[in-house]
């Protein structure tokens, strides 16, 4: 157990749905961080918040947001979701806003969009 | 454009023959680069972080080392469990910015 929890494992949903990914960060660590992984663009940076403020942004569509919450933990809503949003969803926790010693990830969420 | 390649993308290697993987990188502002193990279906374990050119870190078998273009991971004399996709990832700045740009990794396979 890495100490970052990730909400639901598995999610199945139809196109054109909206679903909300949960992150609890490690205790102690104040980043959060999203990525998307799928088979053949590896992983992709979507968006960081520290402290409940967003300090860095990737490549996330304009369908997705993110938020922190003042106890840390952080959900990612996807919307209007297409077959191609089929991916595994990473969070990942560190103690500061720069990942100076690398980040801690969670075991994912796996999202399937039928 | 900022970029990070890894290679080879597969490897296969008998138990106790040694190997190294590559990570090349161009980007701007590098402020760290990441070396990361990942398991099938799981996150991506930390392993090391490499900050200067000629900087090098060791854990168990692993070693990995950092120049200015590229990062090397050496495995020595790995065993079955070695068996993973080994992930590179930077730590850029522009304008202010963070951002962290992981490459596709290099699924290694160790065979007993």
């Amino acid at each position: 157990d890495s100490g970052v929890t990730q909400t639901p494992k598995h999610l199945i949903t139809a196109t054109g749905q909206r679903v909300t990914l949960r992150c609890s960060p490690r205790s102690g660590d104040l980043s959060v961080y999203w990525y998307q992984q799928s088979l053949d663009q590896g992983l992709q940076f979507l968006i960081q918040y520290y402290n409940g403020e967003e300090r860095a942004k990737g490549n996330i569509l304009e369908r997705f947001s993110a938020q922190q919450f003042p106890d840390l933990h952080s959900e990612l809503n996807l919307s209007s979701l297409e077959l191609g949003d089929s991916a595994l969803y990473f969070c990942a926790s560190s103690v500061d806003n720069r990942a100076n010693y690398g980040y801690t990830f969670g075991s994912g969420t796996r999202l399937t969009v039928v | 454009e900022d970029q990070v390649t890894q290679s080879p993308e597969a490897l296969r290697l008998q138990e106790g023959e040694s190997s190294s993987l590559n990570c090349s990188y161009t980007v701007s502002g590098l402020r760290g680069l990441f070396w990361y193990r990942q398991d099938p279906g799981k996150g991506p374990e930390f392993l090391f972080t490499l900050y200067s050119a000629g900087e090098e870190k060791e854990k168990e078998r692993l070693k990995a080392t950092l120049t200015k273009k590229e990062s090397f991971l050496h495995i020595t004399a790995p065993k079955p469990e070695d068996s993973a996709t080994y992930l590179c990832a930077v730590q850029a700045i522009t304008s202010g910015t963070y951002k962290y740009i992981f490459g596709t990794g290099t699924r290694l396979k160790v065979l007993a």
